[in-house]
C-alpha cells in the first residue's frame, strides 16, 4: 500500500516552454501533496503543499506563478513549470501524506527536467 | 536555517562493519521519521518514532528516540552492499522539515 507515481520520470524541453509533471497517489486518497526539489547530493527542498480543493501553500523564495499547482481530486496533484530555464532543470519529487496521523508522506520515484 | 543536523555527511565503510547516523532537532516535532533514498528515486521511509525513549527494530536497522524528542540515531549493523544509499531523517507537523542527509556506501 501507500504508492505513488509520477510521470513523466523524465522530460527534456526547451526554454521558455512549459512542463507539467504528475503526481497521483494510486491506493490510497491524499487530501495533501507536496512538491520538492532536489539538487544533487543534497536533501529534499520543500517547493509547495498541495490541498485538494484549494490553492496550494509556496514556501518563501518559490515563485508560485512559475511554478503552478493543481490538486484536483484527492489522488492527483500537477506541478506546471511554467517557462522554464536551465536554472529549473533539477530533480523534482512529490509526495503524499498518509492517513495515520503521524504526518507520514509516501514519495513518488521523481522526475528529472532538464531544460537546454 | 536547517531545524535538523544530521552528522556524519558522508559515511564509507567495508561490508560487515556497523555505523550509525545521527540526527539533531532544535524543535520538536510531532513525530520524527527516517527516509533512504537511492539516486534517481524518491524516498522511502523507514520508521516513523513518537515516543521519547522509543527504540525501533527493523532487521539489521534500529532506530533510537531521545528522551527529550529532539535526537534520534539510526545504528545498522552488518552493513551490506544494498545499505547503501542516502539517510535522510526529518521532523514531522504538518509538513516535513528534512536534514541534510548523510550519504552511506557500503564497500564489498
Amino acid at each position: 500500500g501507500a504508492v505513488v507515481s509520477q510521470h513523466p520520470s523524465w522530460v527534456i524541453c526547451k526554454s521558455g516552454t512549459s512542463v507539467k509533471i504528475e503526481c497521483r497517489s494510486l491506493d490510497f486518497q491524499a487530501t495533501t501533496m507536496f512538491w520538492y526539489r532536489q539538487f544533487p547530493k543534497q536533501s529534499l527542498m520543500l517547493m509547495a503543499t498541495s490541498n485538494e480543493g484549494s490553492k496550494a501553500t509556496y514556501e518563501q523564495g518559490v515563485e508560485k506563478d512559475k511554478f503552478l499547482i493543481n490538486h484536483a481530486s484527492l489522488t492527483l496533484s500537477t506541478l506546471t513549470v511554467t517557462s522554464a530555464h536551465p536554472e529549473d532543470s533539477s530533480f523534482y519529487i512529490c509526495s503524499a501524506q498518509g492517513t495515520s496521523g503521524r504526518y507520514e508522506q509516501y514519495f513518488g520515484p521523481g522526475t528529472r527536467l532538464t531544460v537546454t | 536555517t536547517q531545524l535538523l543536523e544530521q552528522s556524519p555527511q558522508f559515511l564509507s565503510i567495508q561490508e560487515g562493519e556497523n555505523l550509525t547516523v545521527y540526527c539533531n532537532s532544535s524543535s520538536v516535532f510531532s513525530s520524527l521519521q527516517w527516509y533512504r533514498q537511492e539516486p534517481g528515486e524518491g524516498p522511502v521511509l523507514l520508521v516513523t518514532v513518537v515516543t521519547g525513549g522509543e527504540v525501533k527494530k527493523l532487521k539489521r536497522l534500529t532506530f533510537q528516540f531521545g528522551d527529550a524528542r529532539k535526537d534520534s540515531s539510526l545504528h545498522i549493523t552488518a552493513a551490506q552492499p544494498g545499505d547503501t544509499g542516502l539517510y535522510l531523517c526529518a521532523g514531522a507537523d504538518y509538513k516535513l522539515s528534512f536534514g541534510a542527509g548523510t550519504t552511506v556506501t557500503v564497500r564489498a
